[in-house]
């Protein structure tokens, strides 16, 4: 299946920083989501995002399928930012692979 | 419109039962995959079935099974607990299996099973 790394693995900011987290993938995709899981384990959907740019209040994310790459932005850091961020993606054999996650760390 | 649910929450078993966890998807939702979550090999993809046919699957032993009814409701089987299989099952629905933004995949909120 397709390799998905994440990067960086952990993330401390201040409330009100800015911050990129980045994920890179092996081969073509037909599906790049971003997900955020919040403390109680549940997976939220921030971007469904193959390619091009999206954003979402203080969220924003890239995708650059041609260098197979996808950055997700966040932009004046709070508190309820605070968890894991993954990044998961589908190739031609339809799998959903998820990448290790970047643990973010909003601190007030 | 009513999120993916799953059932039970939270589970705990001993070696050598099995059980059966449940998914139902979003209302019009056919596609349902099932994933595992464990601290150290992450999330897995498990299999993935639409329209009541498993689509998909992921390198997983036998011992984990599932299907889906005719109302896309889905349930998977694990025989034969082991202590590795203690885990956070997550549930995925999404409109449909394909290669477009209905592909978006919604998660439930997960089904915790402890195996002692």
């Amino acid at each position: 299946g397709i390799q998905v790394e994440q990067s960086p693995p952990d993330l401390i900011l201040q409330e009100g920083a800015n911050s990129t987290l980045r994920c890179n993938f092996s081969d073509s995709v037909n599906n790049l989501q971003w997900f955020h899981q919040n403390p109680w384990g549940q997976l939220i959907n921030l971007f469904y995002i193959p390619s091009g740019t999206k954003q979402n209040g203080r969220l924003s994310a890239t995708t650059v399928a041609t260098e197979r790459y996808s950055l997700l932005y966040i932009s004046s850091s709070q508190t309820t930012d605070s968890g894991v961020y993954f990044c998961a993606v589908r190739g031609n054999d339809y799998k959903l692979s998820f990448g290790a996650g970047t643990t973010v760390t909003v601190r007030a | 419109k009513a999120g993916v649910t799953q059932t039970p929450r939270y589970l705990i078993k001993t070696r050598g039962q099995q059980v059966t966890l449940s998914c139902s998807p979003i209302s019009g939702h056919r596609s349902v995959s099932w994933y595992q979550q464990t601290p150290g090999q992450g999330l897995q993809f498990l299999f993935e079935y639409f329209s009541e046919t498993q689509r998909n699957k992921g390198n997983f032993p036998g011992r984990f099974s599932g299907r889906q009814f005719s109302n896309s409701r889905s349930e998977m089987n694990v025989s034969t607990l082991e202590l590795g299989d203690s885990a956070l099952y997550l549930c995925a629905s999404s409109l449909i299996t394909s290669l477009n933004p209905l592909d978006t995949q919604y998660f439930g909120p997960g089904t915790r099973l402890t195996v002692l």
